[in-house]
């Protein structure tokens, strides 16, 4: 059974600093997803991560996957406060339905 | 317009009572899905349909049952509500794996509090 692990948690952050969101799996998973969730909002795709090696950028936010260690990560550049937001990476199981992370709640403070 | 549209946007009801939630969406997806989210745990699949004939359960169909009346419509029933049935509930929809478009597009949420 796939299960999906993020962290950290909660993430409380200064404008201009860099940080990694950690997400790793426990079982092979054809492509890794990343959603934003604002509050009180619904999901937002970000990024389809489809192959080890992959790596993705919009803005300030890249993500890449590693499939051999089972791990994406979701790396903030000199963060805004505009990236403050829930953010969930997600895998597909083998009988394609989608696992979740818990979430990691991002806040960027001036 | 919305491309997946839920109603109602929030409920409240009593233990006991029979829900139904009902997901619309104008993007032409064969797939669609149920998840319910609730704080700390990121959001959990209850249902998904893959076709109108196709219904499958996800990790947590206990106590929810579903309809797929037509391609664009998918509902979720809670026959007899209780209180740790209390969340926000998402629909989603998506193409096959692999196509152009490869990620669910979700719709705004439904709130649902049983007391």
């Amino acid at each position: 059974e796939l299960k999906v692990e993020q962290n950290p948690l909660f993430l409380s952050m200064q404008e201009g600093k860099n940080y990694t969101i950690y997400c790793n799996y426990s079982t092979t998973s054809d492509r890794l997803y990343w959603y934003r969730q604002d509050p009180g909002k619904s999901l937002e795709s970000l990024f389809v991560l489809l192959s080890n090696g992959a790596v993705k950028q919009e803005g300030r936010l890249m993500a890449s996957l590693d499939t051999k260690a089972r791990l994406s990560t979701l790396h903030i550049t000199a963060a805004v406060h505009d990236l403050s937001a829930t953010y969930f990476c997600a895998g597909l199981a083998n009988n394609n339905d989608m696992r979740f992370g818990a979430g990691t709640r991002l806040t960027v403070k001036p | 317009d919305a491309d997946v549209t839920q109603t109602p946007r929030n409920r409240i009801t009593k233990t006991g009572k029979r829900i139904m939630l009902e997901c619309s969406q104008t993007k032409g997806h064969d797939r669609m899905y149920w998840y319910r989210q609730d704080p700390g745990l990121g959001l959990r699949l209850i249902y998904y349909s893959f076709d109108v004939k196709d219904i499958n359960k996800g990790e947590i169909s206990d106590g929810y049952s579903v309809s797929r009346q037509a391609q664009a419509k998918f509902s979720l029933s809670l026959e007899s509500a209780i209180p740790n049935q209390t969340a926000l509930y998402f629909c989603a929809t998506s193409d096959p794996p692999g196509g152009s478009t490869d990620t669910q597009y979700f719709g705004p949420g439904t709130r649902l509090t049983v007391l």
